[in-house]
């Protein structure tokens, strides 16, 4: 069991981009997936998780209207689409599965995202 | 919230408490990470205290409904890293972490 992310890379302040997570192993249609982040020297946050039919879709507040979660289960991947970004959207994104009780039981090594100009 | 003390220390084969402090966890379960330097964190304690597959029995949890503690065992010096405590917030509905406490074993 896998989840390897990718599509980190720098980018302009206000410019769009978009993250992978590809998954092996397991079949993402029967799990909730999600995104954390984490700032460089800084903690984990929480950013956004999806159901896994792919109906309902939750975001951390600084996100929320920015980024937009999506599935596609055939792939077994998932996206996350980020729009506007700023300078705080800068560090490692973590693609993870969520487990029992509200756990995250597998994470992925992460894809760095540096927003500068 | 969840508050962590920023750092810890522990010689080797001592016991190491690490503590998460909430105004309550309601019906919410306790959860902990370890992030190794440069590495992805690992599940380490799931739901309060229950231990995933591979981890060593050294690693407990323990629950008491406004502070959660992760006790580490005969401390050995592979297990200094990074320690996240992280519940689901069933009234925001949002996965919240704490902000980590850095195990320094001497």
């Amino acid at each position: 069991e896998q989840l390897v992310e990718s599509g980190g890379q720098m980018v302009q302040p206000g410019r769009p981009l978009r993250l992978s997570c590809q998954a092996s192993g397991f079949r993402i249609s029967l799990t909730t997936m999600c995104w954390a982040r984490q700032g460089p020297g800084k903690g984990l946050e929480w950013v956004s998780l999806i159901l896994p039919d792919g109906r309902d879709a939750k975001y951390e507040d600084s996100v929320k209207g920015r980024f937009n979660i999506v599935r596609d289960n055939t792939g077994n991947t998932i996206y996350l689409q980020m729009n506007r970004l700023t300078s705080d959207d800068t560090g490692r994104y973590f693609c993870a599965r969520a487990g029992t009780g509200g756990s995250f039981d597998l994470w992925g090594q992460g894809t760095l995202v540096t927003v500068s100009s | 919230v969840l508050t962590q003390a920023p750092s810890v220390s522990v010689a080797p084969g001592g016991a190491a408490e690490i503590v998460c402090g909430g105004d309550t966890f309601g019906d919410s379960r306790v959860h902990w990470y370890q992030q190794k330097a440069g590495q992805a964190p690992v599940l380490v304690i799931t739901s309060d205290s229950g231990r995933p597959s591979g981890i060593p029995d050294r690693f407990s949890g323990s629950n008491s409904g406004t502070a959660a503690t992760l006790t580490i065992n005969r401390v050995e010096v592979g297990d200094e890293a990074d320690y996240y405590c992280q519940i689901w917030d069933t009234r925001s509905d949002h996965g919240v972490f704490g902000g980590g406490t850095k195990l320094t074993v001497l």
